[in-house]
C-alpha cells in the first residue's frame, strides 16, 4: 500500500531564510507526487506536481521540489520565505486508477510558522 | 468559474441525526472524491467516484454513503452521526488519468 511520511510536524523559520520540508513516500511504481498548501480555514491549493521527466519541478509562489527516486523523497524548498507562507503543507502520492482518477494518499502535514 | 463548491460550510449535529454534505463541480471532471481531515492525521479518503453511477470505498468509508447520479454532483450522506465523525470534510475533483485534484473550501462538522 502506498504511504507518505512527513517527519516534521512543526517548522519555524525566520522571514527571508531558506526552507526545506521533507517528504518520503512508499509506492510500488513510478509515483505521481504533489505538494499542497492549506491556509487556516481554507481548502487545499496545489503548489506543484511531479509526474515524469525533469526531477526538479517548479511551482507557484517560488516553491520547487526535487524528486529523488533512490531516496524515495520529494522535498519542498523555497530560497527565501515570506511571512505569507505560514500555512500547513501536505505532500501526497497518487494511485492512478485504471478506471480514471487518482486516489491521493496524504502525509500528516507540516505546519510552517514564519517569524518576522 | 466556481470550481468545487461545498455546502454547508459549518454544521452541528446531534448524535444519531442524519445529514447530507453537498459537493458540486463545474469543470466537467470525471473523478470526484471525499476526504476527512483530522488533526495530526492529514486527509483520508472516504469515498470516490470515477464517473456518474460509479462509486467505491476509500480508506475510511464506515458510516458514510455516496451516490453519483450526475457528473457535477457528489453528495456525502451521514446516516446516523457519531461524535467520531466530527471533522473537516473536503470534496475534490479531477480529470481522469492522474491530473491535479481541485478541492472545495471544506465543511466543518461537529457532532455532539
Amino acid at each position: 500500500a502506498q504511504s507518505v511520511t512527513q517527519p516534521d510536524i512543526h517548522i519555524t523559520v525566520s522571514e527571508g531564510a531558506s526552507l526545506e520540508l521533507r517528504c518520503n513516500y512508499s509506492y510500488g511504481a513510478t509515483p505521481y507526487l504533489f505538494w499542497y498548501v492549506q491556509s487556516p480555514g481554507q481548502g487545499l491549493q496545489l503548489l506543484l506536481k511531479y509526474f515524469s521527466g525533469d526531477t526538479l519541478v517548479q511551482g507557484i509562489k517560488g516553491f520547487e521540489a526535487e524528486f529523488k527516486r533512490s531516496q524515495s523523497s520529494f522535498n519542498l524548498r523555497k530560497p527565501s520565505v515570506h511571512w505569507s507562507d505560514a500555512a500547513e503543507y501536505f505532500c501526497a502520492v497518487a494511485n492512478i486508477l485504471t478506471g480514471g482518477g487518482n486516489k491521493l494518499t496524504f502525509g500528516t502535514g507540516t505546519q510552517l510558522k514564519v517569524e518576522l | 468559474n466556481a470550481g468545487v463548491t461545498q455546502t454547508p460550510k459549518f454544521q452541528v449535529l446531534k448524535t444519531g441525526q442524519s445529514m447530507t454534505l453537498q459537493c458540486a463541480q463545474d469543470m466537467n471532471h470525471e473523478y470526484m472524491s471525499w476526504y476527512r481531515q483530522d488533526p495530526g492525521m492529514g486527509l483520508r479518503l472516504i469515498h470516490y467516484s470515477v464517473g456518474a453511477g460509479i462509486t467505491d470505498q476509500g480508506e475510511v468509508p464506515n458510516g458514510y454513503n455516496v451516490s453519483r447520479s450526475t457528473t457535477e454532483d457528489f453528495p456525502l450522506r451521514l446516516l446516523s452521526a457519531a461524535p467520531s465523525q466530527t471533522s473537516v470534510y473536503f470534496c475534490a475533483s479531477s480529470y481522469a488519468g492522474g491530473g491535479e485534484a481541485f478541492f472545495g473550501q471544506g465543511t466543518r462538522l461537529t457532532v455532539v
